[in-house]
């Protein structure tokens, strides 16, 4: 079982629609938790960080469920730009530091 | 200012060669990360490096190495290349060290072994 599975898509919507992403993890010792996009041929960058309590950011909203060890991205009001890989993030410190991404979840928001 | 500086850009080397990649952080950040990412996958984490000593590896065989430099700079060092080492590496910068850190990325490297 992968540490930090991500739901494999692709997913395609029309521009102005509601995509919601799905993220689990296996490792209970996980400490902290991202989201990053990931552009064709280029670097990740931040999307935001995952709190327990929930947070938003204009469209997006992230949340984290911790006892059940599952992290959700939604994005409102999807525009064209919004096409990337969205890939979901946790970082722990047993034994050492250790950075886990997941596969990503590639969106396609069309016209 | 100046982001995260990874050379060369591209680089083609044949099975059993060694290769050294660069990386520069961001000015004033003291954690460098290395990473390798697969078509079609997420980054795998290689290696964490703060102020020069290694603060955490990834599942990667010896063959992989890499140290931290006085000014914050990196290198990742790869010997004896295999096929499967080809690659985009990405190297990513941190103002410390801890879960709570935000990553900033490089554009990458992108390794070809024939």
């Amino acid at each position: 079982r992968k540490e930090v599975e991500q739901d494999p898509g692709p997913f395609n919507v029309p521009e102005g629609a509601t995509v919601a992403f799905n993220c689990t993890y296996s490792n209970s010792a996980s400490q902290s938790f991202f989201w990053y996009r990931q552009d064709c041929r280029k670097e990740p960058k931040l999307l935001m960080s995952v709190y327990s309590s929930g947070n938003e950011d204009g469209r997006f909203t992230a949340q984290l469920n911790r006892a059940s060890q599952y992290i959700s991205l939604l994005i409102r009001d999807s525009k064209l730009s919004d096409s990337a890989t969205y890939l979901c993030v946790v970082n722990m410190e047993t034994g050492g530091f250790k950075t886990i991404f997941g596969a990503g979840t590639r969106l396609f928001v069309k016209a | 200012d100046a982001g995260v500086t990874q050379s060369p850009t591209h680089l083609i080397k044949t099975r059993g060669q060694h290769v050294t990649l660069r990386c520069s952080p961001i000015s004033g950040h003291k954690s460098v990360s290395w990473y390798q990412q697969v078509l079609g996958q997420g980054p795998q984490f290689i290696f964490q490096y703060y102020e020069k000593e290694e603060r955490g590896r990834g599942n990667f065989p010896d063959r992989f190495s890499a140290r931290q430099f006085p000014n914050y700079s990196s290198e990742l060092n790869v010997n004896a290349l295999l096929l499967g080492d080809s690659a985009l590496y990405l190297c990513a910068s941190s103002l410390t060290t801890g879960t709570n850190e935000k990553l900033f990325f490089g554009s990458g490297t992108q390794l070809s072994v024939l």
